[in-house]
This record gives structure tokens, sequence and C-alpha cells, in this order.
């Protein structure tokens, strides 16, 4: 049974430049929900999706915003980069939203910011 | 809201032996869960441990024990016969029972694990 796969794993863009990142959860998964890990603040939740709605966001600026599909795929998007948007950013996938079901994490996209 | 605290951003511990990584939290809320997570240099996130808040016992999988106490809303990870591969950044984490995934992490402890 496959894992959560995160695309691309590497990733260098430039300030102002917009960047999209994907998740495809384990089969059968139907919550993702998506975390910033950086040296200074850690692991911050970004947003989580069920049956291709947002059910909740972090507290980051509207630069940043996701979406799912309906085969549970999910994306963020960062939109004019700043280079404080450097981070790990990891995904995980649960059965169901909101439910007593463990997560699996992916191994994260690592965006650069130049 | 909530927070969750983990004070010790080292550890170190020997091959064979055991150590208690700390971990409080604060929250007012009665339901809820609480996860150990490890994460090796390969990135990906590991589940260790997971214990339901309105379960007494406490959790056990292996080698891993947590002792969780509501009260103090402590939640301590022992892991027992530490093993070089036991090596790596581990995160407590916060889950409210209440319509969501989202997981509060604490800064995490970097554990050390020597021959």
């Amino acid at each position: 049974k496959a894992g959560v796969t995160q695309t691309p794993r590497y990733l260098i863009k430039t300030r102002g430049q917009q960047v999209t990142l994907s998740c495809s959860p384990i089969s059968g998964h139907r919550s993702v929900s998506w975390y910033q890990q950086t040296p200074g603040q850690g692991l911050q939740f970004l947003f989580e999706y069920f049956s291709e709605t947002q059910r909740n966001k972090g507290n980051f600026p509207g630069r940043f915003s996701g979406r799912q599909f309906s085969n549970s795929r999910s994306e963020m998007n960062v939109s004019t980069l700043e280079l404080g948007d450097s981070a790990l950013y990891l995904c995980a996938s649960s059965v169901l939203w909101g439910a007593n079901y463990g997560y699996t994490f992916g191994s994260g996209t690592r965006l650069t910011v130049v | 809201a909530q927070t969750v605290t983990q004070s010790q951003p080292e550890m170190s511990v020997q091959e064979a032996e055991t150590v208690t990584l700390s971990c409080t939290y604060d929250t007012s809320e009665s339901d809820y869960y609480l996860f150990w997570y490890k994460q090796p240099p390969s990135r990906q996130m590991i589940l260790v441990i997971r214990q339901e808040a309105y379960k007494q016992q406490n959790a056990t999988e292996n080698r891993f024990s947590v002792n969780f106490q509501k009260a103090a809303k402590s939640f301590s990870l022992k892991i027992s016969d530490s093993q070089l591969g036991d090596a790596a950044m581990y995160f407590c984490a916060y889950r409210s029972a209440q319509n969501t995934d989202k997981l509060i992490f604490g800064t995490g402890t970097r554990l050390q694990v020597f021959p």
C-alpha cells in the first residue's frame, strides 16, 4: 500500500514567484491536512480538507491557499513568495475527518525561496 | 487556545538504557487526543504512540510507553531499551476531539543515542 506522496521533494523559487505543491493521500484516505515546518516557528497548521471542502485554516496570510480534488488529492499554492516562506511543507492524510484515526505523513516538500 | 510545551530541546541516552521525554499541554477541553511523533532525517513524521484523554490507562507500544497525567496536563514518553534507530526529533502533539484534524505540535526534542 503506497504511502502519502508529496511532489516535488525539493523546489527552489525566486521571491515574487508562485508555487504549487501536491499531496496524494493513501488510497481510501479522504482527509488531508498541511503543515509548515521551519526552524524558527516549528510545525504550524496550514489547512485541512475533507470532501473537497476546507474545514479549517491556520493563521497564515491569504497568499497561502489550497484545494482538494474529488480523488482526495490536494494541492497547496503560495503566491508572491517571500524569503520567509522557505520551509518544509508536510501533508498528512487520514481515513475520515475529525474521527479517531491515525494520520500518515508524507516526506514533505522542501521549498527554498531565494 | 491550546498549547503544547516540550521543555527539553535535546536529550541523550546510551544504547539499551531508558530515557523519558517530557511534554505538557494547556487546554480547557476535556476530550482530546495526544500523540508522540518521531521525525528522523528522512523528514517523514512517524507516529510513535497515541493516547485518548478519556482513557485512564497509559498507552504502550512495544518499547514505548507514556505517562499520561490528565490533571497535571502532562504526557511524557518513555523509551526503554533504547536503540540507535531511535535517534530522531520527537514531537508531542495535541488534537481536539471536536471536528478537526488539526494537530498542535510542541517544539520538539532531539534525541541522541550513543553506542
